[in-house]
């Protein structure tokens, strides 16, 4: 069973500049989570998706955005690139929402920004 | 609000000496506490979770935690630490239904365990 599956692995842009970080869940998940981790802050939670609706957001500005689509994969869009935003994103899926599903996480998309 | 407290950012053993990673959590209701491992230049690998079964959890890897609640910890330990459980460590937590962190892990700072030969 093939896990979850983001892309790009690697992502380099400037400031100001939009990206698009794409996440295929497990087969059968239908739940889809993002993930930020940096050194200084750690891993925080960016928003969770089920059934193409957004069921629960993190703390982050509104340049950050993502979406669901009927399969169940997921993106995630950041616009106006800064500096700070340099990170690992990951995405989490699990077969449906619910506190005691365990996420399962892909290797993530390593984004710096320049 | 939910939050998680991993006592000592960095823990260093001995191969074959026993492992302990310290967890602390803060909630309100019982909630659902997970352990994920993390390697160099890779995501998390769930390594085990509590869901308000049994307190003693088994994980994989020989790892296993303990659930007190009476002391709000969820610790980490293996009985002979391997090469190969060098990586970070960290402690989540998520919330019961109809809360705002129902479904979102919340993260402790994380763990960096050393194993020396």
């Amino acid at each position: 069973k093939a896990g979850v599956t983001q892309t790009p692995r690697y992502l380099i842009k400037t400031r100001g500049q939009q990206v698009t970080l794409s996440c295929s869940p497990i087969s059968g998940h239908r739940s889809v989570s993002w993930y930020q981790q940096t050194p200084g802050q750690g891993l925080q939670f960016l928003f969770e998706y089920f059934s193409e609706t957004q069921r629960n957001k993190g703390n982050f500005p509104g340049r950050f955005s993502g979406r669901q689509f009927s399969n169940s994969r997921s993106e995630m869009n950041v616009s106006t690139l800064e500096l700070g935003d340099s990170a690992l994103y990951l995405c989490a899926s699990s077969f449906r929402p619910g506190g005691n599903q365990p996420q399962h996480f892909g290797d993530g998309t390593r984004l710096s920004i320049l | 609000a939910q939050s998680v407290t991993q006592l000592g950012s960095h823990v260093s053993v001995s191969e074959g000496a026993l492992v302990l990673l310290r967890c602390n959590y803060s909630s309100s209701v019982p909630p659902y506490l997970f352990w994920y491992v993390q390697y160099p230049n890779q995501g998390l690998q769930l390594l085990l979770k509590y869901t308000s079964a049994a307190t003693l959890v088994k994980g994989i890897n020989g790892f296993e935690a303990e659930f007190k609640k009476s002391e709000t910890s969820f610790h980490l330990t293996k009985p002979s630490a391997h090469m190969s459980d060098a990586a970070e460590y960290f402690c989540a937590v998520s919330g019961q239904a109809g809360g705002t962190s129902y479904g979102k892990l919340t993260f402790g700072q994380g763990t960096i365990l050393t194993v020396h030969p």
